[in-house]
């Protein structure tokens, strides 16, 4: 069974790089046809989705994020992971990594449990 | 980008009745690439339809979507007391991907 997980800091402060890893299990990301990619969600918002990666390193961003994000994949670890730099509180979200099917006409399928991150001096 | 609408923000209903939630799109959403997920309280979402109306993996048959081009349903035959929870659309057809507002069903 797929299994994903997030890590990483739970508190950073504004102006700063939020970073954090989705390391995957049951699967291997190298081996795989399919996109891995971040989503998240502020306190009692919708969900938005942040960008996504092949295992080749091919990524596609959610334009109103683009200028800020930056996914990256390991597949030595079976880690994928992402940055987004220039934080303000209305980064403030749980961020989920998930299994993507853009490329296979098929929806996030698997999801991580997700991370809390707050942006507070 | 395509906007989803949920316009329900709430249902208030029973267990035991059926639960019909629905997800408009400002755009055609190519190859009925439309999911359904469930979310719960603290938990991840967990996909339930894809493909406009083909349940996932352990999906009970009381849940079913239908639907294409702009306007896409869900429905919960019969509600179950687990099945509170609030549900999200979500489309895959073109970039950026995009999820609806959410609808809660909530016990009455």
């Amino acid at each position: 069974q797929l299994q994903l997980q997030e890590s990483g800091p739970g508190l950073v402060k504004p102006s700063e790089t939020l970073s954090l890893t989705c390391s995957v299990s049951g699967g291997s990301i190298s081996s795989s046809i399919y996109y891995w990619g971040w989503i998240r969600q502020p306190p009692g918002k919708v969900l938005e989705w942040i960008g996504s990666i092949y295992n080749s390193g091919s990524t596609y961003y959610n334009p109103s994020l683009k200028s800020r994000v930056t996914i990256s994949v390991d597949t030595s670890k079976n880690q994928f992971s992402l940055k987004l730099n220039s934080v303000t509180a209305a980064d403030t979200a749980v961020y989920y990594c998930a299994r993507d099917g853009y490329n296979q006409k098929r929806p996030f399928d698997y999801w991580g449990q997700g991370t809390l991150v707050t942006v507070s001096s | 980008e395509i906007v989803l609408t949920q316009s329900s923000g709430t249902l208030s209903l029973s267990p035991g009745e059926r639960a019909t939630l629905s997800c408009r799109a400002s755009q055609s959403v190519s190859s009925s690439s439309l999911a359904w997920c469930q979310q719960k309280p603290g938990q991840a979402p967990r996909l339930l339809i894809y493909g406009a109306s083909s349940r996932a993996t352990g999906i009970p048959d009381r849940f079913s979507g239908s639907g294409s081009g702009t306007d896409f349903t869900l429905t919960i035959s019969r509600l179950e007391p687990e099945d509170f929870a609030v549900y999200y659309c979500q489309q895959y057809g073109s970039s950026p991907l995009t999820f609806g507002g959410g609808t809660k069903v909530e016990i009455k």
